[in-house]
Formats: structure tokens, C-alpha cells, sequence
């Protein structure tokens, strides 16, 4: 089975600038979870999709917003970028059923770098 | 408000050596979920092992077991006989059931090296 898939996998953007970053759970995974890994804060969570509804949130601005397509893929649109933005995105999937905890597993990071 | 403390930012390890990482939490759920995260210098999360709340047992996964102690809120992770290719960043992360919070919180990780 594939595992989950993210590109690109490297950016780089100019400040002001918006980027989009795309996410391919593993099959049969719904929901698609994003985190920001910075030197300074670690790893924070961003927010979750399943079944196209975002249906958790971190503590990041608007300018960090994602969505979710019919087929699970998931995208994250950064606007407005400023130089802390500079970190790598991990994408996670996992099956997310009622009443029970599932691992999650992540991809391989976009590496974004604001100049 | 759940958290992860891992205390340890670096170890140095022998190869063939068994080595602990140790991780506490602190959350009022009394369902939930502990996981543990290699992650290489290549930058991919790799699960490695995962521990609910009501197990009665320690989880296991080949050379990795997790020595979970409920009432010390204590979910260290048991490398058994070390391989050069253990060395990576450990994260230890914590989700709660309820809400159905995808929400993984993870510690500062640990960072380990095998030597030779």
C-alpha cells in the first residue's frame, strides 16, 4: 500500500508570496491532519480534514487554511508569507473511526524556505 | 490542557545496547492515546509504537515496547540491542479520544545516536 504522499518537497518562496502545498493520504484514509516543525516551537499541529470538513484547529492566523477534496487528497494555502513561515509541513492520514484511537501516518514533509 | 515533556535532548548509545526514552504526559482525558515518532534526518515521521490509555498490557513492535505506568503518567520507549540506523530524532506524542480530536501533541523530542 502507498503511504502518504507530499510535494513538492521543496519551496521556495518570497515573502508576500502565497504557496500551496498538496497532501495524498493513504488509501482508504479520510482524514488528513497538517503540522508546522520549526527549530523554535517544534511540532504544532495546523488543522485536520475528513470528509471534506475541516474539523480541527491550531492556533495559526488565518492565513494558514486548507481543504479537502471527494478523494481525501488535501491542500494548504499559506497567504501573505512572512520569513517565520520558513519550516517543514507534515502531512498525516489515518482512518479516524468513532469511539477508537488510530496511529497516524505521515509523509515525507515539504520543506518550505521564505526569503 | 494535554502535554509532553521528554527530558532528555540528546543520548549517546552503544551499538547492541538497549536504551530508554523517556516521556511523561499530563492530560485530564481519561481516554487517550500515546504514540511514538522516529523521525531521520531525512525529515518523515515514522511511527513506530502506539499505547492506549486501557491497555492492560505494555505495547510492543519488534525491538520497540513502550513501558507505559499509568499512575506515574510515564510512556518510555525501550529500543532493544541499538543499530546504527536507530540513530534519529524520537518525538513521543499524545492524542485524546475525546471530540474525536485528531490533535497529536508531541514532546521536544529526543535526539539519539548510536556509536559503533
Amino acid at each position: 500500500k502507498a503511504g502518504v504522499t507530499q510535494t513538492p518537497r521543496y519551496l521556495i518562496k518570497t515573502r508576500g508570496q502565497q504557496v500551496t502545498l498538496s497532501c495524498s493520504p493513504i488509501s482508504g484514509h479520510r482524514s488528513v491532519s497538517w503540522y508546522q516543525q520549526t527549530p523554535g516551537q517544534g511540532l504544532q499541529f495546523l488543522f485536520e480534514y475528513f470528509s471534506e470538513t475541516q474539523r480541527n484547529k491550531g492556533n495559526f492566523p488565518g492565513r494558514f487554511s486548507g481543504r479537502q477534496f471527494s478523494n481525501s487528497r488535501s491542500e494548504m494555502n499559506v497567504s501573505t508569507l512572512e520569513l517565520g513561515d520558513s519550516a517543514l509541513y507534515l502531512c498525516a492520514s489515518s482512518l479516524r473511526l468513532a469511539g477508537a484511537l488510530y496511529e497516524q501516518y505521515f509523509g515525507p514533509g515539504t520543506r518550505l524556505t521564505v526569503t | 490542557a494535554q502535554k509532553i515533556t521528554q527530558t532528555q535532548p540528546g543520548m549517546f548509545v552503544q551499538e547492541k545496547e538497549a536504551v530508554t526514552l523517556d516521556c511523561t504526559y499530563d492530560t485530564s482525558d481519561p481516554s487517550y492515546g500515546l504514540f511514538w515518532y522516529k523521525q531521520p534526518s531525512s525529515g518523515e515521521m515514522i511511527f513506530l509504537i502506539y499505547q492506549g490509555s486501557y491497555d492492560q498490557q505494555n505495547a510492543t513492535e519488534g525491538r520497540y515496547s513502550l513501558n507505559f505506568q499509568k499512575a506515574r503518567k510515564s510512556a518510555n520507549l525501550v529500543i532493544s540491542a541499538s543499530q546504527l540506523g536507530d540513530s534519529a530524532m524520537y518525538f513521543c506524542a499524545m492524542r485524546e479520544a475525546n471530540f474525536g480530536n485528531e490533535k497529536l501533541t508531541f514532546g521536544t523530542g529526543t535526539r539519539l545516536t548510536i556509536i559503533p
